[in-house]
């Protein structure tokens, strides 16, 4: 099983910021990485898929990076409804798994 | 527009069934894989099971932790994708959401999900 791990746990940052943040696979993904965005009581939401393509809607803030084992995603000028928490998903090889989410919370 | 609108989740005891339902629409049904994901409370989401579309024989991958206790079908003349849940236990305990899955050479990403439904497991 492919362990995905992010860092950190918890981001405080200003509105108007911008920030990164990481996913490691425990072994090489290639780009098979998605990224969510979830909000408090709602379902996750697709942002970026094959590491670096953003889904469809998703505004060009939101940008990933990345191949093998080392993944970012980075948000260029956080705004009000970017207060959430983040999870990557890797799906190179079956189980399928998560990390353990970064929460982006206003400082 | 996509619509994934699960049901049937409640309270149950250890060792007992639930089947939760998920019907779709907004999208050609039979053209896609339909999967379970599952979040416990303060955890991250958890894949579970996972049926491919009729292009791939809608054939089926579990997790380790569900495998032989749950059974993913799909019922293509009423949209509706089901998650038969079998001897469970107190782990099994979470939010279960259907996501609509997004093929890649091996696994799949999730475009749509639905808003969940919970399953508590308890004596």
């Amino acid at each position: 099983e492919i362990v995905m791990t992010q860092s950190p746990a918890t981001l405080s940052v200003s509105p108007g910021e911008g920030v990164t943040l990481s996913c490691w696979a425990s072994q090489s993904i290639s780009a098979n990485l998605a990224w969510y965005q979830q909000e408090p009581g709602q379902a996750p939401r697709l942002l970026i898929y094959d590491a670096s393509t953003r889904a469809t809607g998703i505004p060009a803030r939101f940008s990933g990076s990345g191949s093998g084992t080392d993944f970012t995603l980075t948000i260029s000028s956080l705004q009000s409804e970017d207060f959430a928490v983040y999870y990557c998903q890797h799906y190179h090889s079956w189980p399928l798994t998560f990390g353990g989410g970064t929460k982006v919370e206003i400082k | 527009e996509v619509q994934l609108v699960e049901s049937g989740g409640g309270l149950v005891q250890p060792g007992r069934s639930l089947r939760l339902s998920c019907t779709a629409s907004g999208f050609t049904f039979g053209d896609f894989a339909l999967a379970w994901v599952r979040q416990a409370p303060g955890k991250g989401p958890e894949w579970v099971a996972l049926k491919r579309n009729r292009a791939y024989a809608e054939t089926t991958e579990y997790a380790a932790s569900v495998r032989g206790r749950f059974t993913i079908t799909r019922d293509s003349s009423k949209t509706i994708a089901y998650l038969q849940m079998s001897n469970l236990e107190s782990e099994d305990t979470a939010l279960y959401y259907c996501a609509r899955a997004i093929p890649a050479i091996v696994g799949y990403h999730f475009d749509y999900w639905g808003q969940g439904t919970p399953v508590t497991v308890t004596s």
